[in-house]
């Protein structure tokens, strides 16, 4: 089984709004991402979190921040959101995050900042 | 800058075809290779990833990867209108914790 879950999947926000996306994951892997994509445009990595702490952030505005409850979840609290930020946001997951481990996507939240 | 290139496309091919998506990279030391494949609208779907050089087969799809050359490429076999969508190459570089370096997708566009 290689399901990511995301919920919700869509979200309207306005700009003083703050929300949140989830999502989760049941195989056992200890690497999550935060990725985000525009239309037409490859994913961008957000955060990454290798066995529940913070590894990577790739310089994003803190409006977005991140947290890692436990192994299987992730979360992504949203606040003071741009209209620029509309945009899918993806999780992912592999087993670890070391070179030869895929990466497995959710569904994605599809966001829309009004 | 950690690269990796791609086709944008469209790329059309007749159903019944081969249909092949090509990708280059820039870093010798990348290690880990990946083809995703995005539907419109949807996340992107793992459906191959190769390591070493040579060919790998799975199903109607094969990743080829000659690292000299750094490139990489997948062959659909077979083509079907629902394998019309974006396909992604994305490569893993070297060092402990690489990141995916996504390519901009290839449009592929299979006509009945």
């Amino acid at each position: 089984d290689t399901e990511v879950t995301q919920t919700p999947k869509h979200l309207v926000m306005g700009m003083t709004n703050k929300k949140s996306l989830k999502c989760e994951q049941h195989m056992g892997h200890r690497a999550m991402y935060w990725y985000k994509q525009k239309a037409k445009k490859p994913p961008e990595l957000m955060f990454v979190y290798s066995y529940e702490k913070l590894s990577i952030n790739e310089s994003v505005p803190s409006r977005f921040s991140p947290e890692c409850p436990n192994s299987s979840l992730l979360n992504l609290h949203l606040h003071a959101l741009q209209p620029e930020d509309s945009a899918l946001y993806l999780c992912a997951s592999s087993q670890e995050h070391r070179l030869s481990y895929e990466q497995y996507f959710g569904p994605g939240t599809r966001l829309t900042v009004t | 800058q950690k690269e990796v290139e791609q086709n944008s496309g469209p790329l059309s091919v007749p159903e019944g075809a081969i249909a092949s998506l090509n990708c280059t990279y820039s870093d010798r030391v990348s290690q880990s290779f990946f083809w995703y494949r995005q539907y419109s609208g949807k996340s992107p779907e793992l459906i191959m990833s190769i390591y070493s050089n040579g060919d790998k087969e799975d199903g109607r799809f094969t990743a080829q990867l000659n690292k000299a050359s750094q490139y990489v490429s997948l062959l659909i076999r077979d083509s079907q209108p629902s394998d019309s969508a974006t396909y992604l190459c994305a490569v893993r570089y070297g060092g402990s914790q690489g990141n995916l370096i996504f390519g901009k997708g290839t449009k592929l566009s299979v006509k009945p």
